[in-house]
């Protein structure tokens, strides 16, 4: 079946440093990859996606990178605030199986110490 | 604005009882989702629905059941629980398909099985 990586499993970083985590998958149809965060106790939320058209997307601190060829994307945050913490899970869209599946990576706890 | 409600948060079951979680939205989405999330394994998709009356299965259905009698109400019922069943499960929704659109999840249901 489908898969995504997901690396690394945590993350603890400095405030006002940068962290990168970075995502592989195996379909090479696949075209929407989205990113969703979540904080301590609640759902997921989604926070940047990117399609297969454009190779980087930014909104203000976060950015996502996507590598075709190599099969990899990358969500990067810079100046990381307290506040980012949470744990943060790259997808891919699954054409090969359900309708409506989202196939998700298994996760990243990111931790930003004050 | 509500968005995604979820209940009950917590539960405690015993082995072979059966129970529902409720899921209603309020955004009049045509999608609906059930996730279960298992730690350090990321989201599965148990179940999805693309419209009251239609329901297909995810990933993971075995164990669960699901209905759609209306928009707005995505119930997911199970039978003869299981500690295999013992997870966080989230519900979702989403106005178009997964690779065109926003999912919004709930805060999720806690349940374990003893």
């Amino acid at each position: 079946g489908e898969n995504v990586e997901q690396h690394p499993s945590t993350l603890s970083v400095q405030e006002g440093d940068s962290a990168v985590i970075k995502c592989t998958y195996s379909d090479s149809a696949s075209n929407y990859f989205p990113w969703y965060k979540q904080e301590l106790g609640k759902g997921p939320q989604l926070i940047i996606d990117i399609r297969s058209n454009v190779g980087e997307k930014k909104d203000q601190r976060i950015a996502v990178t996507l590598n075709k060829t190599a099969k990899h994307f990358s969500l990067h945050i810079t100046e990381t605030q307290p506040e980012d913490s949470a744990v943060y899970f790259c997808a891919e869209f699954d054409y090969g199986g359900s309708q409506g599946n989202l196939i998700f990576g298994k996760g990243t706890k990111l931790s930003v110490k004050p | 604005n509500a968005g995604v409600t979820q209940t009950p948060k917590f539960r405690i079951l015993k082995i072979g009882q059966s129970m529902t979680l409720q899921c209603t939205q309020d955004m009049n989405h045509n999608y609906m989702y059930w996730y279960r999330q298992d730690p350090g394994m990321g989201l599965k998709l148990i179940y999805y629905s693309v419209g009251a009356g239609i329901t297909d299965k995810g990933e993971v259905p075995n164990g669960y059941n699901v209905s759609r009698s209306t928009t707005e109400d995505f119930p997911l019922r199970l039978e003869l629980a299981a500690p295999s069943q013992t997870s966080v499960y989230f519900c979702a929704s989403s106005k178009q398909l997964a690779n065109t659109g926003e999912l919004f999840f709930g805060e999720g249901s806690r349940l374990t099985v003893l």
